[in-house]
């Protein structure tokens, strides 16, 4: 068990439709990564939040926003779903800044029909 | 654009016998990272590699990194079957992004 937990484990929804991803990091850490994982663009880095403050952008998509609470935990949401947003997404967390000694949660099963 | 290449992408091996995965970037980075990931599973941390020749084994799993290069190996000696899963490397950018492999799925026969 890494310490990251994120909620759901799975979640089947429909096109045009708006999920939201939860992610609580490890017990210390300031930094959470969201990260997508599908088979035709393997693992594609998302958006990194530091102590609540957006730190880095990767290949996100626009329909696609995240934040991080006070609490330190973490949402994506992915809205107007398309088919190819399916994928596994994880969160990981880190306690400072870089990507050092990050771990990656269990991840959640995005299938859009 | 930082980019990182492993190959080979599927290897099926039988136990007992070694062999090497290769990782290759693109452009300068200060830090290699090595992970397994089980079928469905989340992604855990094997190796982090920060300098040029640095070398870390555990257990039947050695990598290396050769900064000069941009080259990290992952060699797996005298394979067994528990070792079977998807291993990617991963290269930090700059900005801390992590840039990812498409993954060397390792099959292993008894």
């Amino acid at each position: 068990d890494s310490g990251v937990t994120q909620t759901p484990k799975h979640l089947i929804t429909a096109t045009g439709q708006r999920v939201t991803l939860r992610c609580s990091p490890r017990s210390g850490d300031l930094s959470v990564y969201w990260y997508q994982q599908s088979l035709d663009q393997g693992l594609q880095f998302l958006i990194q939040y530091y102590n609540g403050e957006e730190r880095a952008k990767g290949n996100i998509l626009e329909r696609f926003s995240a934040q991080q609470f006070p609490d330190l935990h973490s949402e994506l949401n992915l809205s107007s779903l398309e088919l190819g947003d399916s994928a596994l997404y994880f969160c990981a967390s880190s306690a400072g800044t870089g990507f050092a000694e990050a771990f990656f949660g269990q991840g959640t099963r995005l299938t859009v029909v | 654009e930082l980019k990182v290449e492993q190959n080979p992408l599927f290897l099926s091996m039988q136990e007992g016998k070694n062999y090497t995965i290769y990782c290759n970037y693109s452009t300068t980075s200060d830090r290699l990272y090595w992970y397994r990931q089980d079928p469905g599973k989340s992604l855990e941390s094997l190796f982090v590699l920060l300098s040029n020749g640095a070398v870390k084994q555990e257990g039947r799993l050695m990598a290396s990194l050769d900064t000069k290069a941009r080259l990290s190996t992952l060699h797996i000696t005298a394979a067994v079957h528990d070792l079977s899963a998807t291993y990617f490397c991963a290269v930090v950018r700059s900005n801390y992004q992590l840039i990812w492999g498409a993954g060397t799925k390792l099959i292993i026969k008894p």
